[in-house]
């Protein structure tokens, strides 16, 4: 079984401030990890992904997350937030032993000027 | 490549009546899925498609709800008889299989009134 928390409903932060979404995961063989932003009446992007490597993975917009096995986490980050950053957004896991991708719970990201 | 195409992007009709939704697949992606995105339950994978074959449609609400992929270059999502709390934003979603993520299409609306 896989599964994707996301803790945080909501993260507010002011625009130029660091920006963090945290994701936790659990799966039984290993982990693909991924992020997706949604904006406003539109599909989901897709950011970035960590299937092996460097832990660091950088992705579009200027975000990067950090695989950390042993907390089986993959927090999203960004070091400078934008106003046009406010959006969804979305942690997902598959195991390298499914085709099933899952999708955490969401979290809405709010940039204030 | 024009990505993932849905239609229609919006869909009202009204309760009883037959709604179908359909889905282009990007090119050479063998992997077809249909997601449900509603403010209470987030995204709900309904059915996925492996080289136009339906492997797991465990996540189908009832017999209302049916989809084929009659080839590779497209699938259909259909409702019928179509219920108020069927209102939500279908999503379709494509891959090329491991390690790969999911690309998506921008969704369609649909209101059942």
């Amino acid at each position: 079984a896989q599964s994707v928390a996301q803790p945080e409903d909501q993260v507010n932060v002011a625009e130029g401030n660091p920006l963090t979404v945290k994701c936790t995961y659990s799966v039984s063989g290993n982990p693909y990890l991924f992020w997706y932003v949604q904006y406003p009446n539109r599909g989901l992007q897709f950011l970035l992904k960590y299937i092996t490597g460097d832990n660091l993975v950088k992705g579009s917009y200027g975000f990067e997350a950090e695989f950390n096995k042993s907390q089986t986490s993959f927090h999203l980050k960004k070091p400078s937030a934008l106003v046009s950053d406010s959006a969804l957004y979305f942690c997902a896991v598959r195991d390298s032993n499914d085709y099933k991708l899952s999708f955490g719970a969401g979290t809405t990201v709010t940039v204030r000027a | 490549d024009a990505g993932v195409i849905q239609s229609p992007r919006h869909e009202v009709t009204e309760m009883g009546q037959e709604v179908t939704l359909r889905c282009k697949p990007i090119s050479g992606h063998n992997s077809l899925f249909w997601y449900r995105q509603t403010m209470m339950r987030g995204l709900e994978l309904l059915i996925y498609f492996n080289n136009n074959v339906p492997i797991d449609d465990s996540g189908m609400p009832e017999d209302r709800f049916s989809a084929k992929m009659p080839n590779a270059s497209f699938s259909t999502l259909k409702i019928q008889p179509s219920e108020p709390r069927d209102s939500a934003v279908y999503f379709c979603a494509t891959s090329k299989g491991q390690p790969y993520g999911y690309t998506f299409g921008s969704g369609t609306r649909l209101t059942v009134v």
